[in-house]
């Protein structure tokens, strides 16, 4: 059982570029959140998906923005790039509505912003 | 009220010590702690939670306390070894109409010494 995978793995823009990153969750599960978690800090809630539409928001600006399939994979994409951007992008995925409320990670894209 | 206080920072440790890191809340409506373990370049892994109807739960050398009145839980490792140097975040969980909501303390970060 594949877990929560991300891609890329890494990846390098520049400021006022746009970013298109990837996840797909674990095997069953079929809600996805997104995290942004800069050098040091922990983990900061972006937003989640569930049913292909955004159930809730973090304190992060319109130019974040989501996506989710209906097979549940989930895209993040960031427009206008700016260098505090950088950052580990991570992907959970839960089951909240049947009782699996435990978010399992994926391994994150770094993105770097020059 | 939506932020999770964590301590210490960081902490050294010998190998076969205990290592103890505190968190504490603010919002009742929370109902799910879980703790992650995360190593550099990875993504954060599930390492045991709790919810507050119990006020300790262990697994293996990992038991996690709660004080549900102090509104506070912290984390011990029992024996600790070198293996266990990583970051640790604890964190807080609360649903609401729209989904379920995690808020991450800061992190500590640990290092066990051989």
């Amino acid at each position: 059982d594949a877990g929560v995978t991300q891609s890329p793995t890494h990846l390098i823009k520049t400021r006022g570029q746009q970013v298109t990153l990837r996840c797909s969750p674990k095997s069953g599960h079929d809600t996805v959140s997104w995290y942004q978690q800069a050098l040091g800090q922990g983990p900061q809630f972006i937003f989640q998906y569930y049913e292909e539409e955004e159930r809730q928001r973090g304190n992060f600006p319109d130019r974040f923005s989501g996506h989710q399939f209906p097979n549940y994979s989930s895209e993040l994409n960031v427009n206008a790039l700016l260098l505090g951007d950088s950052a580990l992008y991570l992907c959970a995925s839960s089951r909240p509505l049947a009782g699996q409320e435990t978010q399992y990670f994926g391994p994150g894209t770094r993105l770097l912003v020059l | 009220q939506q932020q999770v206080k964590q301590s210490p920072q960081s902490l050294i440790v010998q190998k076969g010590g205990i290592s103890i890191i505190n968190c504490a809340y603010e919002n009742t409506a929370f109902d799910y702690f879980p703790w992650y373990q995360q190593f550099p370049g990875k993504g954060p892994a599930l390492l045991i939670a709790i919810r507050p109807d119990v006020s300790e739960k262990k697994e293996g050398r990992f038991t996690i306390s709660f004080n549900k009145s102090a509104k506070q839980f912290s984390l011990h490792i029992m024996d600790s070894q070198p293996g266990d140097s990583a970051t640790y975040f604890c964190a807080a969980v609360y649903r609401d109409n729209y989904g379920q909501n995690f808020v991450f303390g800061p992190g500590t970060r640990l290092s066990v010494l051989p």
